[in-house]
């Protein structure tokens, strides 16, 4: 069965501290792999995305992920994070036979404290 | 710079009450989707259509009627609303050669009382 799995649906942090947000898939295809940022009352905006190449990504805002094809994941990090990053993340997958569809993940809430 | 939008951006309805959500993007995308957002369930896709006149069903299709007769539109239905389809509704578009890169609209939230 293909899915994504977000494996923590709340992340507090402090101010300039590390986050990591952990996100695996289970596939039997190939896959291309997204993160994706909801800030409070808006729609979804692309933080990065991996289709072929290099496994590590960077995307918007200092954020970067990596892909581990073994271990079946796409953690997503950022070495120093804001108050301003404080929203929903979320891990977003298309299994690549129908690439028409993008399956999504429970979310992540990030809550930056100062 | 519309990108894309969603009207209402709010609605209260009764229970058997019908609707439609309607989604307008200017950015000349081929596909278009609808996504439910319900809390700690991410995003579920409901409808999804890769051009003009074509439609197709997602993950959580039932309840839902959707057309896309216009390139730049899509409408998501609701014939006989339920309580269950209470929920944050998203549209999303993208380019065919831009895999995974959608474009979301703000959001319309939906009650069914």
């Amino acid at each position: 069965a293909q899915s994504v799995t977000q494996l923590d649906s709340q992340v507090p942090v402090f101010e300039e501290a590390p986050v990591e947000l952990r996100c695996n898939y289970s596939s039997s295809v190939s896959v291309y792999l997204f993160w994706y940022v909801q800030y409070p009352n808006q729609g979804l905006q692309l933080l990065l995305k991996y289709l072929s190449g290099s496994t590590l990504v960077k995307g918007i805002n200092g954020f970067e992920a990596e892909f581990n094809k073994s271990q079946t994941s796409f953690h997503l990090r950022k070495p120093s994070v804001h108050i301003s990053d404080t929203a929903e993340y979320f891990c977003a997958v298309i299994f690549v036979v129908n690439d028409y569809k993008l399956s999504f993940g429970a979310g992540t809430t990030v809550t930056v404290r100062a | 710079n519309a990108g894309v939008t969603q009207t209402p951006k709010f609605r209260v309805l009764k229970t058997g009450q019908s609707m439609t959500l309607l989604c307008a993007q200017d950015m000349n995308h081929e596909y278009m989707y609808w996504y439910r957002q319900d809390p700690g369930m991410g995003l579920r896709l409901i409808h999804y259509s890769v051009g003009e006149g074509t439609t197709a069903k997602g993950e959580v299709p039932d309840g839902y009627n959707v057309s896309r007769l216009k390139k730049q539109n899509f409408l998501l239905g609701l014939e006989s609303a339920a309580p269950s389809q209470t929920s944050v509704y998203f549209c999303a578009s993208r380019r065919i050669e831009n895999t995974g890169e959608l474009f979301f609209g703000e959001g319309s939230r939906l009650t069914v009382l």
